[in-house]
């Protein structure tokens, strides 16, 4: 499996512009994280869906971000407008079933680096 | 509110020598603790995972030990190589009911020939 694939890896943006991140996750499973890694906040998970719905939004910072998972094998993370202070890497990440139950291991993607100038 | 820190920030050490990186949680009512590597510019791979219940977990050269009343986790390196070199983080789940792992800050080890 080519595992979690994201796009782009990298994106320059201006102050104000839309950014929309894509993540494709490994086929089969069913649960697809969004981790937003900063230097000074770490990683931090900013939202999560099981079979397509979301179940915890509570890291998601305010309204300029939203997320969606239209099917099962496409999700996006969208920030509008963006600010400085959104540039990050922001990693999505996906687990089979049975993470819940058995604590199955997650598999990251190589992560999206974004700057917004 | 559970934090997870990971001392030191970083690390240097020589080809061969053992080591052992530091995890604690202030919160001891944890779902499983896992050890993940992070290269740079990449994402993360995860090393170990221990169930609460579990007491150490082994994966070759790898050893990560769980106290969960005293809120710490340590993951013992034998033999390092510079392949080891990387940023390693840990990463608490607290219960069965949610996916969130909460993550430290993690330790960068880099391994000199």
């Amino acid at each position: 499996d080519a595992g979690v694939i994201q796009s782009p890896r990298h994106e320059v943006t201006e102050m104000g512009q839309e950014v929309t991140l894509r993540c494709k996750p490994i086929s089969g499973h069913d649960y697809l994280f969004w981790y937003r890694q900063t230097m000074m906040r770490g990683l931090e998970l900013l939202i999560y869906f099981n079979n397509n719905v979301p179940i915890d939004d509570s890291g998601m910072p305010e309204d300029r971000f939203s997320a969606k998972m239209p099917n099962a094998s496409f999700s996006t993370l969208k920030i509008q407008p963006s600010e400085p202070r959104d540039s990050a890497v922001y990693f999505c990440a996906s687990s089979p079933t049975g993470f819940r139950i058995s604590g199955n291991t997650i598999y990251f993607g190589e992560g999206s680096w974004l700057t917004v100038v | 509110k559970q934090e997870v820190t990971q001392i030191p920030a970083a690390l240097s050490v020589p080809e061969g020598e053992n080591l052992v990186l530091n995890c604690s949680f202030t919160d001891s009512a944890i779902y499983n603790l896992q050890w993940f590597r992070q290269d740079p510019g990449k994402g993360l791979t995860s090393l170990l995972l221990i169930q609460s219940s579990q007491r150490e977990q082994t994966s070759g050269r790898l050893n990560a030990s769980l106290d969960k009343s005293s809120g710490r986790s340590t993951l013992y390196i034998a033999a390092s190589q510079p392949g080891d070199s990387a940023t390693y983080l840990c990463a608490v789940r607290l219960s069965s009911n949610t996916g969130k792992l909460i993550f430290g800050q993690g330790t960068t080890l880099q391994v000199k020939p």
